[in-house]
């Protein structure tokens, strides 16, 4: 499968722990987006990277949310002192090297529940 | 039309029937727009893509039709088969902001037999 992947697909944690998600776009993207969904919603954006550097960061992104790609290919979202609000799926996308090609290919997304 | 929390607007469509998907998108710069398909539990599944120098783009059973005056995305899917049954959503690009999508509330389809 080439397509974008992320890992876990669910996940499960009380109120204040630490969760790390991972996404794997596709090969030779250089492009990774991150987003959330909460139900009924559609996506809203998070942040988005350029090879290894994020050039931009919503709003939403609070103090608690960090993500990286230090090698330009996989990335990683990481939420600190997770909180009810935070459940929501997560969505990874990637899109290609070609600027004038903007389609993103979303993963399956990580689904997570805050308790 | 508008949703509001899970109240998304639903289009029921016969089997074999044309569907047609509204969408009123917010930003006069906005220069791409993408139609996604999300299965439920799944992740967006891109279907088709126009940019706002076309007014129309046609796939495999799918047209997307754009009007720019009004601000207006339809998609139309030809022949709607069950396994079209999914929560559709537009999404559109606002020029040189770095390739971010800015989605619509999304529209339910299910398909009857």
């Amino acid at each position: 499968d080439t397509g974008v992947s992320q890992d876990p697909r669910h996940k499960i944690t009380k109120r204040g722990q630490n969760v790390t998600f991972r996404c794997d776009p596709i090969s030779e993207h250089n492009r990774l987006y991150w987003y959330r969904q909460t139900l009924g919603q559609g996506p809203e954006f998070l942040t988005y990277f350029q090879n290894e550097a994020q050039l931009e960061k919503s709003r939403l992104l609070s103090d608690r949310f960090s993500a990286e790609r230090p090698k330009g290919s996989f990335s990683t979202l990481e939420i600190q002192r997770t909180e009810q609000g935070d459940s929501a799926m997560y969505l990874c996308a990637s899109s290609p090297r070609d600027l004038t090609k903007y389609t993103q290919y979303f993963g399956p997304g990580t689904r997570l529940t805050v308790l | 039309g508008e949703s509001v929390g899970l109240h998304l607007p639903t289009l029921s469509v016969q089997e074999g029937d044309n569907s047609i998907i509204n969408c009123a998108y917010s930003n006069s710069a906005s220069d791409y727009f993408i139609w996604y398909k999300q299965e439920s539990g799944k992740g967006p599944q891109f279907i088709i893509d126009i940019r706002s120098n076309m007014d129309k783009r046609q796939g495999q059973r799918v047209t997307v039709l754009l009007n720019k005056t009004v601000k207006h995305l339809s998609l139309q899917i030809a022949a709607t088969q069950p396994g079209d049954s999914a929560v559709y959503f537009c999404a559109e690009n606002i020029n040189d902001s770095w390739g971010k999508l800015q989605f619509g509330a999304g529209t339910q389809v299910v398909v009857t037999p």
